[in-house]
């Protein structure tokens, strides 16, 4: 089963963190994990990626749980225009499609 | 910087009518994909092609046809449309299968 496990929404404050979870318990050694995000009325937006090792970029960080069960997508500063659905998904080696699953919305109160 | 255009953004359609989407990436991507996502869905997998000459199935395929035209073009064709069917599609393409995907703005279709 490629299939991840998020809450359904969470609330977050403008300008402070945020830490969005994901359960992929089943997941096997060379499968990677991916987030996107979903604005209201667009397609979906590649957020982050990372295999075994924490990343960095631009929007966000992934900390992948040592034993690669878990993951956190972290918005180090939300703002309102980061109100979207995020998707963590879980790619098998080899695969071509992603699992969306239903998401965690995000809604950030100003 | 175009992306992945799709057209047309928005269509009417009757049951029984046939009708086929566009989709187009400028990235020079191997890998492009077709989704369609549900009111309150995530995204469901339609179709895909790995590589340029190549489709497959994916998640819910049923109604549907696919031509990867070359390696720019991907194209959904519903032949005999379907109230079911009614949906926003998606178009995305990717370097090579497990890397990021990019996609399009989707295109709005409502079957009566």
């Amino acid at each position: 089963d490629a299939k991840t496990t998020q809450p359904n929404s969470m609330e977050s404050n403008e300008e402070e963190p945020v830490h969005l979870p994901c359960n992929h318990s089943t997941i096997s050694g060379t499968d990677y994990i991916h987030w996107y995000r979903q604005l209201p009325s667009q397609g979906p937006e590649y957020v982050i990626h990372g295999l075994t090792s924490n990343v960095n970029n631009r929007m966000a960080s992934l900390a992948i749980a040592e034993d690669r069960k878990s993951s956190t997508l972290i918005l180090h500063r939300a703002t309102l225009r980061d109100a979207a659905v995020y998707y963590c998904i879980r790619i098998q080696t080899g695969a071509n499609n992603l699992f969306f699953g239903t998401g965690t919305r995000l809604t950030v109160i100003p | 910087n175009a992306g992945v255009t799709q057209t047309p953004k928005f269509q009417v359609l009757k049951t029984g009518q046939s009708m086929t989407l566009q989709c187009a990436q400028d990235m020079n991507h191997n890998s492009m994909y077709w989704y369609r996502q549900d009111p309150g869905m995530g995204l469901r997998l339609i179709y895909y092609s790995a590589s340029e000459g190549t489709t497959d199935k994916g998640e819910v395929p049923n109604g549907y046809n696919v031509s990867r035209l070359n390696k720019r073009e991907f194209s959904l064709r519903l032949e005999s449309a379907a109230p079911s069917q009614t949906s926003v599609y998606f178009c995305a393409s990717s370097s090579v299968g497990n890397q990021p995907q990019h996609f399009g703005d989707g295109t709005r279709l409502s079957i009566l």
